[in-house]
């Protein structure tokens, strides 16, 4: 039992391009979110899922998108990178319901130029 | 939406000393409130949360309180150790139990002195 995977764990980019942060989980949640985290700043939720195919915007959705074509599965995706985007992005799942316990994965560090 | 306020941002204590991170949060809706500690390098890990029907919460060194009528939540570590050391994050839900994602606040960097 992995819990929440990420991959990769770091990436450089250049403005303008793009990029998928892969998200897995093996805990049969139905629940999945993506949060960023900037320096001396708490997380901040991009976009959630309670379930395959439902997908709903969290606090800063702009310039991302997301899919769950899967329970285990939730990408998101950075179309046309910008220096704002540089930031740490975690990847968290709970079983939702109230068992609200929401499970980290390591974070993906991006770096944007 | 829901809006968390943390304090201190930094705290530092002599080991065996205990310490204590205070939350407020601005929606009465709110009914679940986690606290996650963060390593450096790693993903927030859960360590206690509470519910708005209960007061207090204990887990052998950590607990935390709850006062509703006042919107704030307090993390308190007793008998503090050295790898107590980390970044502190509470949380609140404002609706669904959290099925739409926690709102954090900014973190308390908590320094265990030897």
């Amino acid at each position: 039992n992995a819990g929440v995977t990420q991959t990769p764990k770091f990436r450089i980019l250049k403005i303008g391009q793009s990029m998928t942060l892969q998200c897995t989980q093996d805990m049969n949640h139905n629940y999945m979110y993506w949060y960023r985290q900037d320096p001396g700043m708490g997380l901040k939720l991009i976009y959630y899922s309670v379930g395959a195919g439902i997908t709903d915007k969290g606090e800063v959705p702009n310039g991302y998108n997301v899919s769950r074509s899967t329970t285990e599965d939730f990408p998101l995706r950075l179309e046309l990178a910008a220096p704002s985007q540089t930031s740490v992005y975690f990847c968290a799942s709970s079983q939702g319901g109230d068992r609200e316990t929401q499970y980290f994965g390591p974070g993906t560090r991006l770096l944007v130029l | 939406g829901e809006n968390v306020e943390q304090h201190p941002s930094t705290l530092s204590v002599q080991e065996g000393d205990s310490a204590v991170i205070k939350c407020t949060y601005s929606d009465s809706a709110s009914n679940y409130f986690p606290w996650y500690k963060q390593e450096l390098g790693k993903g927030p890990q859960l360590i206690i949360d509470i519910r708005s029907n209960v007061g207090e919460k204990k887990d052998q060194r950590i607990a935390v309180t709850l006062n509703k009528t006042a919107k704030h939540f307090s993390l308190h570590i007793t008998e503090t150790q050295p790898e107590d050391s980390a970044v502190y994050f509470c949380a609140a839900a404002d609706k669904g139990g959290g099925a739409d994602g926690l709102t954090f606040g900014k973190g308390t960097h908590l320094i265990i002195q030897p």
